[in-house]
């Protein structure tokens, strides 16, 4: 079973505007949300996190939205760049240790000049 | 600090033969996973090793299997490979838990069978 689920397999924005990626998930125990980038040929890479304490996490043009009602969450990137074109999963920590991550299908944002 | 180092980067098998890949882990990082990626299954979850014991368990097959060493290291591997098994595997590593600590990602081994 799919458990963070990513709807929208690609997005194409341009530069200078605002990018959307959605995540949802089923599993209301989940608390504690992270977004990974990853380029062609490169590893994933940490971007951001956000707790479910909070409903809004902020990092330089990186903000991820938690609503905990609709099980959503949202990365928001403002302004996009051209660099930002890459693969961003949604994942979540599967079991109570949260040692076991689990990650959405990863949407491919192209950000065009 | 270097960053989390995978060997080999590209393989090459074919059907039913078997492949070790290896991964070091950040210095004085203790937990090690393993992850496949494919186009059509995203990232997937294989172990995750700490303290030279698999800790916890993806939903794959057996002839998935790993360890870890006293020094953190890791190994993964695949015996009697499957044209599915064709995928970019990487391995992550943290301090201790993922839940708390940052997953440092590797560049992956791609590997491919014929």
């Amino acid at each position: 079973d799919q458990q963070v689920k990513q709807n929208s397999p690609s997005l194409s924005v341009q530069e200078g505007r605002i990018s959307i990626l959605n995540c949802d998930y089923t599993n209301s125990m989940f608390d504690y949300f992270l977004w990974y980038k990853k380029y062609p040929a490169e590893g994933p890479t940490f971007l951001i996190s956000i707790s479910s304490i909070k409903d809004k996490n902020e990092d330089g043009r990186f903000t991820v939205f938690l609503n905990k009602s609709a099980k959503h969450l949202s990365l928001h990137i403002v302004p996009s760049q051209p660099g930002d074109s890459a693969v961003y999963f949604c994942a979540a920590p599967r079991d109570n240790a949260g040692n076991m991550l689990t990650f959405g299908g990863g949407t491919r944002l192209m950000v065009k000049p | 600090k270097a960053g989390v180092t995978q060997t080999p980067r590209y393989l090459i098998k074919t059907r039913g033969q078997q492949v070790t890949l290896s991964c070091s882990p950040i210095s004085g990082h203790r937990s090690v996973s393993w992850y496949q990626q494919t186009p059509g299954q995203g990232l997937q979850f294989l172990f995750e090793y700490f303290s030279e014991t698999q800790r916890n368990k993806g939903n794959f097959p057996g002839r998935f299997s790993g360890r870890q060493f006293s020094n953190s290291r890791s190994e993964m591997n695949v015996s009697t490979l499957e044209l599915g098994d064709s995928a970019l595997y990487l391995c992550a590593s943290s301090l201790v838990d993922f839940s708390t600590d940052t997953q440092y990602f590797g560049p992956g081994t791609r590997l491919t069978v014929l």
